[in-house]
């Protein structure tokens, strides 16, 4: 089966930008969906399709994708928005959810 | 309003067998693509297995032959079977309703989710 490769940690200064990226041959096909998981909590989707926020996710989150990585972006980032973040995306043989990224705000 | 409420998880031995349950609300279970996916101690999401709306199912292979996926229209529930359960096995355990087009696949709707132990 395919894999998605996530760097392990980043960390970014309240209020500026980071942006996180998602590596695998699955991502030619098809689109990469980001997942925000806080600890206690459900994942939270936060980004979807070529660059689709569901209601309620703050306009700081955006996504894009080039050949075979997809890149989710948080600009101006906040406190709240320290947490791991998962990719992931449809592969041959069912789905797959990228290594993760934790995200320390600073 | 859409929501997603796991049960069933708790202490088995291994070897042993657990059934979760996922009750929804606001949708139709049957009408949709429905997932469990997992999350052992310390470690990352993993899909572990979908059931499309025409009753198909995939499995993750660390979970095939081992775990079943199913669903009750009539009481509107997902299901996962879990037999000879494993150390590895231990894990928060969420359900997930998923969109999807010809490109994009995404879970919109999670659970809270169950704790399922495997230990003697």
């Amino acid at each position: 089966s395919s894999e998605l490769t996530q760097d392990p940690a980043v960390s970014v200064a309240l209020g500026q930008t980071v942006r996180i990226t998602c590596q695998g041959d699955s991502l030619r096909s098809y689109y990469a969906s980001w997942y925000q998981l806080k600890t206690g909590q459900a994942p939270l989707l936060v980004i979807y399709g070529q660059n689709n926020r569901p209601s309620g996710i703050p306009d700081r989150f955006s996504g894009s994708r080039s050949g075979n990585t997809a890149s989710l972006a948080i600009t101006g980032a906040q406190a709240e928005d320290e947490a791991d973040y998962y990719c992931n995306s449809r592969d041959s043989s069912g789905r797959i959810f990228g290594t993760g990224t934790k995200v320390t705000v600073l | 309003e859409v929501q997603l409420v796991e049960s069933g998880g708790g202490l088995v031995q291994p070897g042993g067998s657990l059934r979760l349950s996922c009750a929804a609300s606001g949708f139709t279970v049957s009408s949709n693509y429905m997932s469990w996916v997992r999350q052992a101690p310390g470690k990352g999401l993993e899909w572990v297995s979908v059931i499309y709306s025409g009753g198909s199912t995939y499995y993750a292979d660390s979970v095939k032959g081992r775990f079943t996926i199913s669903r009750d229209s009539s009481k509107n529930t997902l299901y996962l079977q879990m037999n000879s359960l494993r150390a590895e096995d231990t894990a928060m355990y969420y359900c997930a309703r998923e969109q999807w087009t010809s490109s994009d696949y995404y879970f919109d709707y999670w659970g809270q989710g169950t704790l399922v132990t495997v230990s003697s």
